[in-house]
């Protein structure tokens, strides 16, 4: 079965303290890894697509890495206003949908 | 920017009645999906569809679920019979390319049946 694991399930920081999450799948054909930012009671808001092993993307404080088992997502200096939970999705071969790992609450103290 | 926009922000349903749940996708996009999240879960698939078809269902859509795309910018979700169970957040989504491109939410419908 395919699936999506995210760690740790939550992370407390001080502002300023870098670290990183960690997604890891088990999947039959990764097509593409996703990276989604959610506030509270609001919808997931996209941050970054990766497709291959090897690559990378950046966005500010953030960065995504893709490599044939997991991906990292590595945030540097961190901000109070980053804080929300971090949410990974795979797309695979033959399906057409995204299967959402559990996501990572982060809390950034200032 | 272009967003998906979703009607109502929340709704509470007798146990038993019929909702309809209403979304905007963003005008260029030709993929759309709908998605739930129970209180405290994960993101869960419900449906995705494609050319005013379903292109995949999981194990929730059951009959009880329907999609519809009746003009060409809305974009529904009909529960006949609502569950208890069915009480959840409800996300729509659309992508512009191909399944495997990044899919842009919606803010949510609260569905809390009572």
């Amino acid at each position: 079965e395919d699936q999506v694991t995210q760690s740790p399930e939550a992370l407390r920081l001080q502002e300023g303290e870098s670290s990183s999450l960690n997604c890891s799948y088990t999947v039959s054909g990764l097509r593409g890894l996703f990276w989604y930012r959610q506030d509270p009671g609001k919808g997931p808001e996209f941050l970054f697509t990766l497709y291959s092993a090897g690559e990378e993307k950046e966005k500010e404080r953030l960065k995504a890495t893709l490599t044939k088992k997991e991906s990292f997502l590595h945030i540097t200096a961190p901000k109070p206003e980053d804080s929300a939970t971090y949410l990974c999705a795979v797309t695979i071969q033959g399906a057409q949908k995204l299967v959402f790992g559990q996501g990572t609450r982060l809390t950034i103290n200032p | 920017e272009p967003e998906v926009t979703q009607t109502p922000s929340h709704q509470v349903t007798q146990m038993g009645q019929e909702v309809i749940l209403r979304c905007v996708p963003i005008s260029n996009h030709l993929y759309f999906y709908w998605y739930r999240q129970i209180l405290g879960q994960k993101v869960e698939f419900l449906v995705s569809f494609y050319n005013n078809e379903i292109s995949e269902k999981s194990e929730i859509f059951d009959d009880q679920f329907s999609v519809e795309r009746p003009d060409g910018s809305n974009f529904t979700l009909k529960i006949r019979s609502t569950k208890l169970e069915d009480s959840a957040m409800y996300f729509c989504a659309s992508s512009r390319l191909s399944w495997n491109t990044e899919a842009f939410f919606g803010q949510g419908t609260r569905l809390t049946v009572v």
